[in-house]
């Protein structure tokens, strides 16, 4: 089946410094790659919906300055956290349209100390 | 109201129960809905799409009533293996999927 990665798998990181988040679909193009953050206990929330070539879509109350995406290739979507703080420490999941349904990466669990 | 609405548990059950979950969901225009299944610290996997006239894939079944906006699943004959987070989730337009809280499921031998 379809399958998605992530990188870094965990991160680790001071408080103030921005750190970036790699998806990549292994053997499909993803014309359509969506990011969520899933907080202990909490279901998945929609952050952003990214398309290849174009700005991303933000979901209410998703600041586009602090969480930039960036949607170069069919293969890749990034995401950046900027000026991260330990409230932004989560994990964070992204997932890429396929032919038949959507197929989610490994997932990224970022601590901001 | 939330988009999707599940009692998120915990159920914790001896090994060979049979154990249901239900889900509510507020957008009536939804069309396509499914249940994953999220172990600890992983990311959710399809467990199965949800169909209007009920479908079974082994020891699991899911229904759907559009009238009610209301979707079940049933584990039958539950496995050590079955537990993990089980989410609903809904489609309500051509992209995005909207993830209940999820319910938490624990077998017990």
């Amino acid at each position: 089946g379809a399958v998605v990665s992530q990188h870094p798998s965990r991160v680790i990181c001071k408080s103030g410094t921005s750190v970036k988040i790699e998806c990549r679909s292994l053997d499909f193009q993803a014309t359509t790659m969506f990011w969520y953050r899933q907080f202990p206990k909490k279901s998945l929330m929609l952050m952003a919906t990214s398309n290849e070539g174009s700005k991303a879509t933000y979901e209410q109350g998703v600041e586009k300055d602090k969480f930039l995406i960036n949607h170069a290739s069919l293969t890749l979507s990034t995401l950046t956290v900027t000026s991260a703080h330990p409230e932004d420490s989560s994990f964070y999941i992204c997932s890429a349209r396929g032919p038949d349904t959507q197929y989610f990466g490994p997932g990224t669990r970022l601590t901001v100390l | 109201r939330k988009e999707v609405e599940q009692d998120p548990g915990p159920f914790n059950v001896p090994e060979g129960a049979t154990v249901a979950f239900n889900c509510t969901y507020s957008n009536s225009a939804s069309q396509s809905f499914f249940w994953y299944r999220q172990d600890c610290r992983k990311e959710p996997k399809l467990l199965m799409s949800v169909y209007s006239s009920g479908n079974e894939d082994g020891r699991f079944t899911a229904q759907l009533n559009r009238a009610s906006q209301y979707i079940s699943l049933l584990i039958r004959d539950s496995k050590l293996s079955d537990s993990a987070t089980y989410l609903c989730v809904v489609k309500p337009g051509a992209q995005k999927l909207v993830f209940g809280q999820g319910t938490r499921l624990t077998i017990n031998p």
